[in-house]
This record gives structure tokens, C-alpha cells and sequence, in this order.
């Protein structure tokens, strides 16, 4: 079964520096996605960034970007240049390329990093 | 931007009393999801509705949760009789699934669910 781990419960940054949040997957499959989404205290969760397994190439959203090292099945991301504003819970998930005997794609949640940005 | 739609927002009841949870999917969507969000357990799939049809609801406890799509625009979460430890944020999401490439689920809001 496929799992998604964040190893961090909780991570601080100060304003305009660089921080990364950790994530680890494991699966056998060889094709999937992975995404990062961002839960502020307003509770909407919101995508931030997303990755597809068969490209090598690490994704990049503005000041967001991945680490994504597929034999190593790591996933972090990179904010630069914190803002005040990217303080709040960010999960790592993973869906599945192929369908389930059900018909369904499976998709997994990381259980969170808080995230707090210090002014 | 299109969104989905969660009412009610907030929810406080008391225990055994009916609970019941909806959703607007986004208009085109054709997959709609319910999932709990606990400090403990983090975000659960509780069911998982592909055109109407529920594909997959092993994560919600049977005899007390029940899920439907009564129409494509409208999704609902029951919970008959409720008890304190369903309190949780419930979250509904969709998402286009015509096989293929990947499209990302969007969540709605979410609702505060306080089960004294």
C-alpha cells in the first residue's frame, strides 16, 4: 500500500529566507503524481504545486519549487523568499497513475507541516 | 473562479442528533470526494464518487455514515446518530476524471462539525 510521510509536525522561517519541507512516499508503482497543497487558517486547501513521475524535471511555481528524487521516493519543497502570508499547514499527497480493480485512482495525504513564518 | 461549495460552514449539535453535510461540485466535475480532517488521523477519504456513483466508501464507518449524490450538482454527507468523536473538519472536493492526464482535485471550505 502506498503511505506519505512528513516527518516535520512543524517548521518556522523567517521572512524573505528559504525554507524546506520534507515529504516521503513509498509505492510500487512506477507512474503516479504528487502534489503539495496549502491549508492556511482559513481551512480552503489550495494547490500549490504539483509533480508527474515520469518527468525528470523538477517542477517550479513562482517562488515555489520541488525536490523531487524519484528513486529516493523524496518530494520536498522549497519556498524562497518567505512571505508572512505562506504561513500555514502544507500537505504532500500522492495519486496514483492506473486505476484501482474499482475504478478508482488512489490518492494519499501526508498528515501536515505547520508552517510559521517569524517577522 | 469556480469553486466547490460546503454548507453549512459550521456545525455544533448535540450528540445522536442527525448531521447532515453538502456539497456543490464544481459544474463539469464528474468526481466528487468526502474527507475528514482530524489533528490525530490528518485528512481521511471517507468516499469517493465517480458520475454519481459511490467507487469507493471503505474509509466511512457504515453504520452511522451514509453518502450520496442525489444529482451531479449536489453531494451529501450524513452521520445518523452522531457521536463526539465525529467531531472533525469535513472537506468535499472535485475534480474532472476523463482518464488520462492528471487534474487536481479543489476543495471546498469545509465544515466545522462540534458534536457535544
Amino acid at each position: 500500500a502506498q503511505t506519505v510521510t512528513q516527518s516535520q509536525p512543524e517548521m518556522s522561517v523567517q521572512e524573505a529566507e528559504t525554507v524546506t519541507l520534507s515529504c516521503t512516499y513509498d509505492t510500487s508503482e512506477s507512474d503516479y503524481y504528487l502534489f503539495w497543497y496549502k491549508q492556511p487558517p482559513s481551512r480552503q486547501m489550495i494547490l500549490v504545486i504539483r509533480q508527474e513521475a515520469y518527468k525528470q524535471q523538477n517542477a517550479t511555481e513562482n517562488r515555489f519549487s520541488v525536490n523531487f528524487q524519484k528513486a529516493a521516493k523524496s518530494f520536498s519543497l522549497k519556498i524562497s523568499d518567505s512571505q508572512l502570508g505562506d504561513a500555514a499547514m502544507y500537505f504532500c499527497a500522492y495519486r496514483s497513475a492506473a486505476r484501482t480493480t474499482s475504478g478508482t485512482y488512489k490518492y494519499i495525504f501526508g498528515t501536515g507541516t505547520r508552517l510559521k513564518v517569524l517577522a | 473562479d469556480a469553486r466547490v461549495t460546503q454548507t453549512p460552514r459550521h456545525k455544533v449539535t448535540e450528540m445522536g442528533q442527525e448531521v447532515t453535510m453538502r456539497c456543490q461540485p464544481i459544474l463539469g466535475h464528474n468526481t466528487v470526494f468526502w474527507y475528514r480532517q482530524t489533528m490525530m488521523q490528518g485528512l481521511e477519504l471517507l468516499a469517493y464518487f465517480r458520475n454519481r456513483a459511490p467507487l469507493d466508501d471503505s474509509g466511512m464507518p457504515k453504520d452511522r455514515f451514509s453518502a450520496e449524490m442525489p444529482d451531479a450538482t449536489l453531494a451529501t454527507l450524513k452521520i445518523q446518530p452522531s457521536e463526539p468523536r465525529d467531531s472533525a473538519v469535513y472537506f468535499c472536493a472535485s475534480g474532472p476524471d476523463q482518464g488520462g492526464m492528471y487534474q487536481p482535485q479543489h476543495f471546498g471550505d469545509g465544515t466545522r462539525l462540534s458534536i457535544l
